[in-house]
């Protein structure tokens, strides 16, 4: 039974370009989470979504940051004009529901701003 | 909004010594507790979990206890063993829109075990 998978692992990028994360919840999970982990730091809570729907977006950035979890493929976390201060590591996780259940992290995406 | 404390920020033991982390809660709403181990560049793993009404929980040596009165909770490790070197988050999270839970996670405490 496979994990939460994230790719790309690593993601190099110059400052005004785009970044796109994907993320593949567990098998039989339908809710997906985004999370940012600064070097050192702890993780932050970003967006919370389920099929085709964002359920809350309070710890996403205004500008620049978007994401989707559509019906079919993988939830999308996408930062558009990537600055030096977007550099970290952002993992997703997912739960078979919403409430209290166990969230499951994958490998994560850390990214690089040149 | 919620807040979590943890501490201490750094902990070094002795193998087979015991370990214990602290982490305090702001609200009291709140109503799951997971712990994550994570491995240096590597996925945050949950190690355990504590719904708000249990006080204690127990897998091997592994313990977590909850003090919703003064909302603090508390991991604790025994027979510490070098692998277990790592850096542990607690989180704590309350029912938000649709029933779900947003987890708030402390800054981190890294383990260092010794042989």
């Amino acid at each position: 039974n496979a994990g939460v998978m994230q790719n790309p692992r690593h993601l190099v990028r110059r400052r005004g370009q785009e970044a796109r994360l994907r993320c593949s919840p567990m098998k039989g999970h339908s809710h997906v989470y985004w999370y940012r982990q600064l070097p050192e730091e702890g993780l932050k809570f970003m967006v919370y979504l389920q099929k085709e729907n964002i359920i809350d977006e309070s710890g996403m950035p205004k500008e620049r940051f978007s994401a989707e979890f559509p019906k079919e493929g993988p939830s999308i976390l996408r930062i558009q004009q990537v600055v030096r201060g977007d550099s970290a590591a952002y993992f997703c996780a997912s739960s078979k529901t919403g409430g209290g259940q166990p969230q499951h992290f994958g490998d994560g995406t850390r990214l690089s701003i040149l | 909004g919620e807040n979590v404390e943890q501490h201490p920020s750094t902990l070094s033991v002795q193998e087979g010594d015991s370990a214990v982390i602290k982490c305090t809660y702001s609200d009291s709403a709140s109503n799951y507790f997971p712990w994550y181990k994570q491995e240096l560049g590597k996925r945050p793993q949950l190690i355990i979990d504590i719904r708000s009404n249990v006080g204690e929980k127990k897998d091997q040596r592994i313990a977590v206890t909850l003090n919703k009165t003064a909302k603090h909770f508390s991991l604790h490790i025994t027979e510490t063993q070098p692998e277990d070197s790592a850096v542990y988050f607690c989180a704590a999270s309350r029912p938000g829109a649709g029933g779900y839970n947003k987890l708030i996670f402390g800054a981190g405490t890294r383990l260092a075990v010794h042989p």
